[in-house]
Parts: C-alpha cells; structure tokens; sequence
C-alpha cells in the first residue's frame, strides 16, 4: 500500500508571499488531516476533511490559510500571504472513513518564511 | 492547562537502558491513546496504539495506560542508537462536531548513545 505523498519536501519563500502544498492519501481513505508543526512543538490540526467536505477548520487561520480537496481525493492546502510565524512542517494524513486508532502521515512540507 | 502534557526533555540514555516517556492528559473525552517516533525530517510514524487501560506489549515497546490517572507511558527496553528519534503522544477522541481527531503532545527527544 503506498503512503501518503506530500509535495514539495521543502518550500523557502519571503513574507508576504503565497505558498501551496499538495497531498495525495492512501488510496480509499476518505478522511484528510492537514496539521502544522512548529518545530519543538507537536503537531496541531489546521483542517478536517470527510471526502471533499470540511468536517472541522475551527483551528485554520482562514484570513490567510485555505484548504480544498476536489473530487474527494487529493487535497491543497494554500497560505497566503505568509508570515515568518508559519515557518514550520505542514503534515498531511489519512484514514479510512469512520476509522480511530492512529492515521498515516506523509513526509510532510517544511516550510521557511524569511 | 494544555489537553496533553509531554515533557520535551531531551532525554539521553546509554545503548541497552530502559527508557520511560510519559504523557497526562486533562480531557475525559479521550479514548484512545497512541505513540508515534518521529524520525529528524520524516512524519510521524505510528508505533503503538491502545484503548483501554493496562499494559499493551510489542517487541521492545510496553505501552501503557491509567485512565483514572489520566497518564499514559511508553517503555523501550534494551534501547539501541536505531531508537534516537523524538516520541510523540497522542490521544484520539471525538469533537463537538463529532469527528475523530488527534491530539498531540510536544514529543520527547531521545537520544540513545552507543
């Protein structure tokens, strides 16, 4: 079973700017996780999706950040404009619908504001 | 009070020690309670996950939970250099909105020094 795939692996880009990251889940998970972690910090959920609906964006910043999933299956996650405070690793992970127990995390997206 | 309490440490032990990492947690609502290593540049990678209360064994790794404590543990015996990584708690539960979610500690780092 392939794992979750997130691109890029890294991003540098200034303050001001805008930023996108991808995931693609395993195959048949309808639940999407994005989460960001700070580092030294733990991962925090950004956004909650059930195939292409939001479930939960109460913790999102969503003066800046937006987050999609077309079609149920890959999702974006996108920041604009960026502060040097989202400086961090951007986690994508998935599980079967109605699952508990842990998730799948992809590599992540490390992400540097300067 | 944070939900999950972790102490970040760092935690340095000699190749064949048993290490001891712990987390408390405040919420009732938790119900499933999990661990995960963090390799440097990687995502979390789920190692042990439990629901009830007890000891939970894998190999090297005794997992263990107090529900009435709200404290959950997790044991490495014989720890070897491969073991160095940062150990993140986690606890599974449901939102307001009903949806399962995650929610992390800061992770311990581990260094296990041959």
């Amino acid at each position: 079973e392939a794992g979750v795939a997130q691109s890029p692996r890294y991003k540098i880009i200034e303050k001001r700017q805008s930023v996108a990251f991808w995931c693609n889940p395993i195959s048949g998970h309808a639940t999407l996780y994005w989460y960001q972690q700070i580092l030294g910090q733990g991962p925090k959920l950004l956004i909650q999706f059930q195939n292409n609906g939001v479930v939960d964006d109460s913790q999102l910043p969503k003066d800046r950040f937006s987050a999609e999933r077309l079609k149920g299956v890959d999702s974006t996650l996108k920041i604009q404009p960026a502060k040097l405070e989202d400086s961090a690793v951007y986690l994508c992970a998935s599980t079967r619908q109605g699952m508990t127990g842990g998730y799948t995390f992809g590599s992540g997206t490390r992400l540097t504001v300067v | 009070q944070k939900e999950v309490e972790q102490d970040p440490g760092p935690l340095s032990v000699p190749e064949g020690a048993i290490v001891s990492l712990n987390c408390t947690y405040s919420n009732s609502a938790f119900q499933y309670f999990m661990w995960y290593r963090q390799y440097s540049r990687k995502g979390p990678e789920l190692l042990m996950y439990t629901y009830s209360s007890g000891n939970k064994e894998d190999g090297r790794f005794t997992a263990q939970v107090d529900k009435s404590s709200k404290y959950i543990s997790l044991f490495i015996r014989d720890s070897q250099p491969s073991d160095s990584a940062t150990y993140l708690c986690a606890m599974g539960g449901f939102s307001g909105a009903g949806s399962y979610q995650l929610t992390f500690g800061k992770g311990t780092k581990l260094s296990v020094i041959p």
